[in-house]
């Protein structure tokens, strides 16, 4: 069970570079989600998406993209990479977000460790 | 909105004492909350929830946490510490009512167990 595969683990970038992080997921998941973590600030939301072809912003996604083909993809490129991008990346998937809220189990990805200089 | 403090940003124990770190919540309506564990290095596991049945949870590795209401708190317990149980702990809120299909987290306490 690969569960959610993230690629690369690592990352250096130079200010105004573009990349694309991968995520995959193997679980036939509605949902998926990338996220950001930082010290001191929990996780934050930058984009989720309910289903193949539906995206939606979440609570930090300036300077971020993402699109959703595919049920099991959902890759997140940033756009011109700056300084304060500079973070650990993650992507959760779930069965279902239910009604207007989330009552499911996400699974998360080990992680994409970006760096800009 | 939806809101989740962890009062505790570290707690230190020693391995086989007991374990608290709370949490407390604003949520307009009813909500679900979670904690998650992350190890180092890692992704995060969920370890228990709350979907409004039984307002105590019994989670992985011997953890429990008792949704109370009236106090807006979600505090996670362990009865005896392990040297695994080292690691940041996520308390999680889904709340219904903000129409967003998401998760709000905590800032994390971080765990550390002394032999």
């Amino acid at each position: 069970n690969a569960g959610v595969t993230q690629t690369p683990k690592f990352q250096v970038l130079k200010t105004g570079q573009s990349m694309t992080l991968q995520c995959a997921q193997d679980m036939n998941h509605e949902y998926m989600s990338w996220y950001r973590q930082d010290p001191g600030m929990g996780l934050r939301l930058i984009h989720y998406s309910v289903g193949a072809g539906i995206t939606d912003q979440g609570e930090v996604p300036n300077g971020y993209n993402v699109s959703r083909s595919t049920t099991e993809d959902f890759p997140l490129r940033l756009l011109s990479a700056a300084p304060s991008q500079t973070s650990v990346y993650f992507c959760a998937s779930s069965y279902s977000i239910t009604g207007r809220g989330g009552t499911g189990e996400l699974f998360f990805g080990e992680g994409s460790r970006l760096t800009v200089l | 909105a939806q809101s989740v403090t962890q009062l505790d940003s570290h707690v230190s124990v020693s391995e086989g004492t007991p374990v608290l770190l709370r949490c407390n919540y604003s949520s307009s309506y009813s909500p679900s909350l979670f904690w998650y564990v992350q190890h180092p290095n890692k992704g995060l596991q969920l370890l228990l929830k709350y979907t409004s049945a039984a307002t105590l949870v019994k989670g992985i590795n011997g953890f429990e946490a008792e949704f109370k209401k009236s106090e807006t708190s979600f505090h996670l317990t362990k009865p005896s510490a392990h040297m695994s149980d080292a690691a940041e702990y996520f308390c999680v809120v889904s709340d219904p009512g903000t129409g967003r299909r998401a998760l709000t987290f905590g800032s994390g306490t971080r765990l550390q167990v002394q032999p």
